[in-house]
């Protein structure tokens, strides 16, 4: 079945260094969203993102629809950025459910 | 910003038992959304739910499960009867329209099935 891959799983960050967040998919997508979990919390949509580069303060995330794959950018990465980051995508097969990533969970200290 | 609260954030019951997850969708939005998370692995779809009907489901809706949003109050899931392995988190969600850009997730329920 479709697969979404996401790495690294796990990340640990010193306050103000930059991380680079990796999900690919094993078949075609028409769109791409990254979502925050914090521990024990809710998902927070952070980008939808069908193509291309979109920015949000100190978070960017890049799309290439015809590779598969989706990245988040995290600049000056802050303790408050602690948590599970996860990418998901529509099913291939159409509707509207959300095949998730694996998660990367960043822990960043001051 | 736009909240979905989901109540109990913790429900413990004994395998066999009926359990009933309550959502309080973001009050304008009209798609409903469960989804499933086992501890350490993936979140994963089971159901979608439009104008009192389950619009798409996944293998893991199974028979004992049941959806409903009786005259616009809490949309439900009904597990009946529970089994260990319902034993997750579940997350809802609603949005306005089919766009993903608008979908709000709550802060999900940990349901123990012992």
């Amino acid at each position: 079945g479709q697969q979404v891959q996401q790495s690294p799983a796990s990340l640990v960050l010193q306050e103000g260094e930059n991380a680079e967040l990796q999900c690919n998919f094993s078949t075609s997508l028409n769109s791409m969203q990254w979502f925050y979990q914090r521990p024990g919390g809710s998902l927070v949509s952070l980008f939808y993102n069908p193509s291309g580069t979109k920015h949000s303060g100190r978070l960017t995330s890049t799309t290439v629809i015809k590779e598969r794959r989706s990245s988040l950018h995290i600049s000056s990465s802050q303790t408050t950025d602690s948590g599970t980051y996860l990418c998901a995508s529509p099913s291939y097969q159409g509707g509207r459910a959300l095949i998730f990533g694996t998660g990367t969970t960043v822990s960043v200290s001051p | 910003g736009p909240k979905v609260l989901q109540i109990p954030s913790h429900q413990i019951i004994d395998m066999g038992q009926m359990v009933t997850l309550n959502c309080d969708p973001v009050s304008n939005h009209l798609y409903f959304y469960w989804y499933k998370q086992i501890l350490g692995q993936q979140m994963e779809f089971l159901v979608n739910f439009y104008n009192g009907k389950v619009m798409e489901k996944s293998k893991l809706f199974k028979d004992q499960f049941s959806v409903e949003r009786p005259d616009g109050s809490y949309f439900t899931l009904k597990i009946q009867p529970t089994a260990l392995e319902d034993s997750a988190v579940y997350f809802c969600a609603s949005s306005r329209d089919w766009g993903q850009n608008t979908l709000y997730f709550g802060a999900g329920t940990r349901l123990s099935v012992l």
